[in-house]
């Protein structure tokens, strides 16, 4: 079955505390993204990445980190979080332009 | 660059009304067009898609078809279910990669 599995699904934390968001695709996908989801400003994206040791920077990279050391991880790292990334974060991996979400993360930082 | 409009909501209908949601895009090429939905507490799944003019995209009641003359995608069912309620997504994909970029969603409450 595809599947895109990211963890955890909630999270709280303090602000200035290094987290990471991971993620894991199946199906073999050159092409993974995260996306941030706030209320009227519907899906963000925030990094992306073509391929192995290939990321990129999306719409809103500030404050965010990512890494892609094997085809099927995709983790996402906030060094010192801030309140502002309070949100909903997907990652999703993208092949035959068709994309696949995982369940999203639900981020509070105080 | 390439966008998608879609348009505000909430939308509010009771069960059994139809629906359409709008959605024009702007995009060089000949993108493929989407429309997700998003279930209350879950991740976006596709609904439905169309790759070439002219095409109809259909899935579960829903139908879509792919404008080039107006560059639109309306959403459309003939007939809502309560279940039916969750945020609505249109996308576009340039085929150029596999970039896919989204509009903004449309939440949708279907009334009993």
């Amino acid at each position: 079955e595809a599947q895109v599995t990211q963890n955890p699904r909630y999270l709280i934390t303090v602000t200035g505390k290094k987290l990471t968001v991971t993620c894991s695709q199946n199906m073999n996908h050159e092409y993974m993204s995260w996306y941030r989801q706030d209320p009227g400003l519907g899906l963000r994206q925030i990094y992306y990445s073509m391929n192995v040791e290939v990321t990129d920077k999306g719409d809103v990279p500030e404050g965010y980190k990512v890494s892609r050391k094997e085809k099927r991880n995709f983790p996402l790292i906030l060094e010192s979080p801030s309140p502002n990334q309070t949100s909903l974060y997907f990652c999703a991996s993208t092949g035959y332009t068709e994309a696949f979400f995982g369940q999203g993360t639900r981020l509070t930082v105080v | 660059g390439d966008s998608v409009t879609q348009m505000e909501g909430p939308v509010t209908l009771s069960e059994e009304a139809f629906l359409t949601i709008n959605c024009t895009y702007t995009a060089t090429g000949y993108p493929s067009l989407f429309w997700y939905v998003q279930y209350p507490g879950e991740g976006l799944q596709l609904l439905l898609k169309a790759t070439k003019a002219d095409d109809k995209g259909s899935n579960k009641g829903f139908e879509a078809t792919y404008r080039k003359e107006t560059t639109s995608f309306h959403l459309e069912k003939g007939s809502v279910q309560v279940s039916d309620s969750a945020v609505y997504f249109c996308a576009l994909s340039p085929n150029r990669d596999d970039k896919i970029i989204f509009g903004k969603g449309t939440r949708l409450h279907i009334l009993p």
